[in-house]
């Protein structure tokens, strides 16, 4: 079964501070994603990537950067972490042919 | 904008009972509609999906019913069980090659024994 690890599980920040999550797949799938979810909006997409050295904007990439410096490991970087980014986070990963997309367990950030 | 909208946001059903979500589309280069579903405190996981060649799939108690002239397609769920309680997502992706996936904004179903 895909294995996706976030961390941290929980993180407080201060506003202005900079925060990154990280992610890691040990299942060598090409793809992988950075979603968050808030209460009345479902799953956004931030940033993805396809392979190592490579980094999409999704949806709402403003204020986040993306790192995907190998195949297992993708961050999620907030240079000024605002409080509007107070969410939970997903990583993900998929295959090329992404029928199915694996879930990290999350990463709940709060920004004060 | 709004890629893929989701119906109703929360649903309540007796055991037993056919719970039915809905989803609608706008871009016709979507090829792939996958549901999603989860529980309180858990991560998403895919639950069934269907690609349109076929505008019926089923496994189990789900079943996805898609309606490509009318660009809608709806989750069946079957003799819905107190244990089927999570939020569910809809969502669709272009033939892109890389997959991008957009969600509804999620139904919560609660199954009341």
């Amino acid at each position: 079964e895909a294995a996706v690890t976030q961390s941290p599980r929980n993180k407080v920040a201060v506003t202005g501070g900079k925060v990154t999550l990280s992610c890691n797949q040990t299942n060598n799938h090409n793809n992988m994603y950075w979603y968050r979810q808030d209460t009345g909006h479902g799953l956004r997409l931030i940033h993805y990537s396809y392979g190592a050295g490579s980094t999409e904007k999704g949806d709402i990439p403003d204020g986040y950067k993306a790192s995907r410096p190998s195949q297992e490991n993708f961050s999620l970087i907030l240079e000024l972490a605002t409080p509007s980014q107070t969410s939970v986070y997903f990583c993900a990963s998929a295959t090329s042919s992404a029928e199915t997309l694996y879930f990290g367990s999350g990463t709940r950030l709060t920004v004060l | 904008q709004q890629q893929v909208r989701q119906s109703p946001q929360s649903l309540t059903v007796w055991e037993g009972e056919t719970a039915i979500l809905n989803c609608s589309y706008e871009d016709s280069t979507f090829d792939y509609f996958p549901w999603y579903h989860q529980f309180p405190g858990e991560s998403p996981a895919l639950l069934i999906a269907i690609r349109p060649v076929s505008n019926k799939k089923e496994d189990g108690r789900f079943t996805i019913f898609f309606n490509k002239r009318e660009k809608k397609f709806s989750l069946h769920i079957a003799d819905s069980q107190p244990g089927d309680s999570a939020t569910y997502f809809c969502a669709a992706s272009p033939d892109t090659g890389y997959q991008n996936f957009y969600f509804g904004k999620g139904t919560s179903l609660t199954v009341i024994p």
